[in-house]
């Protein structure tokens, strides 16, 4: 089964960058998504298909994917952007999503 | 805008099955540019995928459930369920329902989830 690996957690300061990693075999080959998670709340999708962004989605979120990573880089780090954020992705071989971990993102 | 709301028992006992049903509102279930989802989450870890159904009928489910998982849908309720077996303590999460655009493969509507405790 496919795995992809996100690191536990994420500290960045407001105005900063963050940056959340999403290892996998080869995962420049296939779409990566994207989702948000703030306590109690469901998931909400932030990055569809790498990069693109679903609308009401600031421009801040963005996402990349190449070879073994991909990343989701949040710009200008705002309070509300504290919350875990999950890498996903279709495992075709078994025909099944694979969520990652997820990383907790905080605002320092 | 679309709305997805999970509901059915929060309690279930071990060994029975426990069934969650999830009302689409705001749009047609039957509408086929779409697929339907089950996610859950135990408290405090991450986010396991469950299942899908079209409205066709087709299913996948994810090979660590799969002999104990029915996704199903009904049109004429605007409704698609789940139907988990012989569950046990490691079952208790929160089960979330979803809606995906066909030919993509990620969510991009969820309902607000609903917690399920497998307990005697």
């Amino acid at each position: 089964s496919y795995v992809l690996t996100q690191p536990p957690s994420v500290s960045v300061a407001p105005g900063q960058t963050a940056r959340i990693t999403c290892g996998g075999n080869n995962i420049g080959s296939k779409s990566v998504h994207w989702y948000q998670q703030k306590p109690g709340q469901a998931p909400v999708l932030v990055v569809y298909d790498d990069s693109d962004r679903p609308s009401g989605i600031p421009e801040r979120f963005s996402g990349s994917n190449s070879g073994n990573t991909a990343t989701l880089t949040i710009s200008r780090v705002e309070a509300g952007d504290e919350a875990d954020y999950y890498c996903q992705v279709w495992d075709s071989s078994s025909d099944h999503k694979v969520f990652g971990g997820g990383t907790k993102l905080t605002v320092l | 805008q679309v709305q997805l709301q999970e509901s059915g028992p929060g309690l279930v006992k071990p060994s029975q099955t426990l069934s969650l049903t999830c009302t689409v509102s705001g749009g047609s279930i039957s509408s086929g540019s779409y697929y339907w989802s089950w996610i859950r989450q135990p408290a405090g870890k991450g986010l396991e995928w469950i299942g899908r159904i079209y409205t066709s009928g087709s299913t996948n489910y994810n090979p660590s459930l799969k002999s104990r998982v029915t996704i199903s849908v009904d049109t004429s309720k605007n409704q698609f369920s789940l139907k988990l077996s012989s569950v046990t303590a490691a079952d208790t999460a929160v089960y979330y329902c979803a809606r995906g655009p066909y030919g993509g493969n990620y969510l991009g509507n969820w309902g607000q989830g609903t917690l399920v405790t497998v307990s005697s």
